[in-house]
């Protein structure tokens, strides 16, 4: 158990709705990372928020978008959802937001778009 | 800009073998290097890292990885495979810029015959 917490664990949803995924980081970690992991493009990093301020952007999606709470839980939206959404979507926290530390990966939700 | 290649998506051993699964990082500035293994139906979970000072780092189940410079590797290995290493496996590297950002490799998987 890495102490990253991810809800829901399964989400079936149709093409065109908008889902929220949920985070709570480790006890004391301040950086929070989405990743997205599907067969054809392996594992994505989306983006990352330190202290509740974006931190760092990779390859996410205007249809998609994240903020870190107060309490530093996170969440991540998505919205007009496609079938090439369907994936595993991670969670990761690490202790500050340099990336000398290692990161601690949740166990992911799976979002399945029909 | 950071980049990171492991060598074959799939390696198969037998129980007993060495394991050695090969990454090759691209880095302008001297790199954090980290391995992750990913059971099935789980979160990545650290092995090891490597920041600064001795090459040569020991992590978790018996996995060690050798920082070499001169050949820009961060390859994985275990001395005698368990069924129990089946897993996929993913390089990391960060480039000490603050980021927080790290390039994960395609992954490979590690198959552990009887």
């Amino acid at each position: 158990d890495s102490g990253v917490t991810q809800t829901p664990k399964h989400l079936i949803t149709a093409t065109g709705q908008r889902v929220t995924l949920r985070c709570s980081p480790r006890s004391g970690d301040l950086s929070v990372y989405w990743y997205q992991q599907s067969l054809d493009q392996g594992l994505q990093f989306l983006i990352q928020y330190y202290n509740g301020e974006e931190r760092a952007k990779g390859n996410i999606l205007e249809r998609f978008s994240a903020q870190q709470f107060p309490d530093l839980h996170s969440e991540l939206n998505l919205s007009s959802l496609e079938l090439g959404d369907s994936a595993l979507y991670f969670c990761a926290s690490s202790v500050a937001g340099s990336d000398r530390y290692e990161q601690y990966f949740g166990p992911g939700t799976r979002l399945t778009v029909t | 800009a950071q980049s990171v290649t492991q060598l074959g998506s799939h390696v198969s051993v037998s129980e007993g073998a060495l394991v050695l699964l090969r990454c090759n990082y691209s880095s302008s500035v001297p790199p954090y290097l980290f391995w992750y293994v990913q059971y099935p139906n789980q979160g990545l979970q650290l092995l090891l890292k490597y920041t600064t000072g001795a090459t040569l780092v020991k992590g978790i189940n018996g996995f060690e990885a050798e920082f070499k410079k001169s050949e820009t590797s961060f390859h994985l290995t275990k001395p005698s495979a368990h069924m129990s290493d089946a897993a996929e496996y993913f390089c990391a590297v960060s480039a000490g810029t603050n980021a927080g950002k790290s390039t994960f490799g395609d992954g490979t998987t590690l198959t552990v015959k009887p």
